[in-house]
Formats: structure tokens, C-alpha cells, sequence
């Protein structure tokens, strides 16, 4: 049973366009949500995070959105820079683990 | 930040023999988490190791196939047992460090494939 999806497995964006990748959950018991990036031959790093008690948080570029109701969260990339191209993958808290969507592969093109 | 590293980066094995990965960080850390990411699917966490005492392993995995040793704050070995074609995956480590809670660092990860 996956806790943690991301329904779009790909998405290509113009550079300078909004990037929106989302996330969708089913445990109403995580406490904190994170989105990491992963390029080929790399371990993932963190890119942002937000408590369950929020509904934003931002950081330069990026900014994730939590939908509690909807059990939902998205992260805004806004401009996109051929430098984001990437596997985005969400992850969910859970207690002191982890537990990671499928991961959604940005594109952004000139 | 913590710098993490692995060894080996990258190894094509034999089915039926084992592998032991190496995780080495660069500075002292409490819990350590090893991963799994099969291809094409999300990183799913196979156990987590704490420094004196045994790992706690998620549910499909168990010590016989996947035995991890803590001796240390700053080193952790996966070793991957009796090994089959659908063993092959790339295997991470990571640890808890940042501002952020239940935040991640991850090493480059080991790509395994088993012929």
C-alpha cells in the first residue's frame, strides 16, 4: 500500500515557466512532509519541508503547499532553470521514518 | 551538512554471493538509515541502525539477507546476502542532520547489479 504518491512520473516546463510537482498522501498522522531532488549517480538532497501545522513555507525559489484536508502537497518552482532537472521525490514522517513517493522527473527546457 | 560517502560506488556480482557496502560520514551521528531504490521505484528504507544496539528492520526485510553492522558514530556496512537478480538496486545511507526535522542527508548511494 503506497502511503505517499506522485501520480506524474514526468513534467517538462519552460525555463522561466512554474514548475508545480505534487504529492498526494494517505496517513493523517505524518507530521512533516520534505521534497528532495536527485540527479543520476547521486544520493537525493533536501530541498524544503513543512510542518503539518503549516500550509506554506518558502525558500528563495521553491515552495511547498500542504492541503491537510486533501491530504495533499505540492512544491512551486518559480522561475525554472535548466538546472532543476531533476527526480523530485516527496517523502513523509513517519515517526523517525521516512517514507518516499515515486518520484516525478522535471524537465525544463531553453 | 554532513558529508557521507560509500564504497564500493558501483559493483556487478554474481547471484548467490554477498556484497557488503560501506558507509562512512564525516562526523558523529546517532542513527543511520540504509535504503533501497529499485529501479524505476521510490527509496524504501530496509532498516536503521543505531550505534550499540541492533538495527530495526522495516517489514520484507530481515537480518539473514540484509546483517548490518554499527561499530561506530561515523560508519555503518550493509551487507547484501545470497544475492539474486532482484537484489539489483541502488542501496543508500543516510543520516539525521539540519535545522529541519526528520531531515536527510543521503550518501551517493551504490549501484548494484546481480547477474
Amino acid at each position: 500500500d503506497q502511503q505517499v504518491k506522485q501520480n506524474s512520473p514526468s513534467l517538462s516546463v519552460q525555463e522561466g515557466r512554474i514548475s508545480i510537482l505534487n504529492c498526494d498522501y494517505t496517513n493523517s498522522m505524518f507530521d512533516y512532509f520534505l521534497w528532495y531532488k536527485k540527479y543520476p549517480a547521486e544520493g537525493p538532497t533536501f530541498l524544503i519541508s513543512i510542518s503539518s501545522i503549516k500550509d506554506k513555507n518558502e525558500d528563495g525559489r521553491f515552495t511547498v503547499f500542504l492541503n491537510k484536508s486533501a491530504k495533499h502537497l505540492s512544491l512551486h518552482i518559480v522561475p525554472s532553470q535548466p538546472g532543476d532537472s531533476a527526480v523530485y521525490f516527496c517523502a513523509a514522517s513517519d515517526t523517525d521514518k521516512l517514507i518516499f513517493g515515486t518520484g516525478t522527473r522535471l524537465q525544463v527546457f531553453p | 551538512s554532513a558529508v557521507i560517502s560509500q564504497k564500493p560506488s558501483r559493483d556487478i556480482c554474481q547471484r548467490g554471493t554477498s556484497l557488503t557496502i560501506q558507509c562512512q560520514v564525516d562526523s558523529q551521528v546517532t542513527m543511520m538509515f540504509w535504503y533501497r531504490q529499485q529501479p524505476g521505484q521510490s527509496l524504501t528504507l530496509i532498516a536503521t541502525a543505531n550505534q550499540g544496539s541492533e538495527a530495526t528492520y522495516e517489514s520484507g526485510f530481515v537480518i539473514d539477507k540484509f546483517p548490518i553492522s554499527r561499530p561506530n558514530l561515523t560508519f555503518s556496512t550493509l551487507t547484501v546476502s545470497n544475492m539474486s537478480p532482484e537484489d539489483s538496486s541502488i542501496y543508500l545511507c543516510s543520516v539525521y542532520q539540519g535545522v529541519s526535522a526528520y531531515e536527510q542527508y543521503f550518501g551517493p548511494g551504490t549501484r548494484l547489479t546481480v547477474t
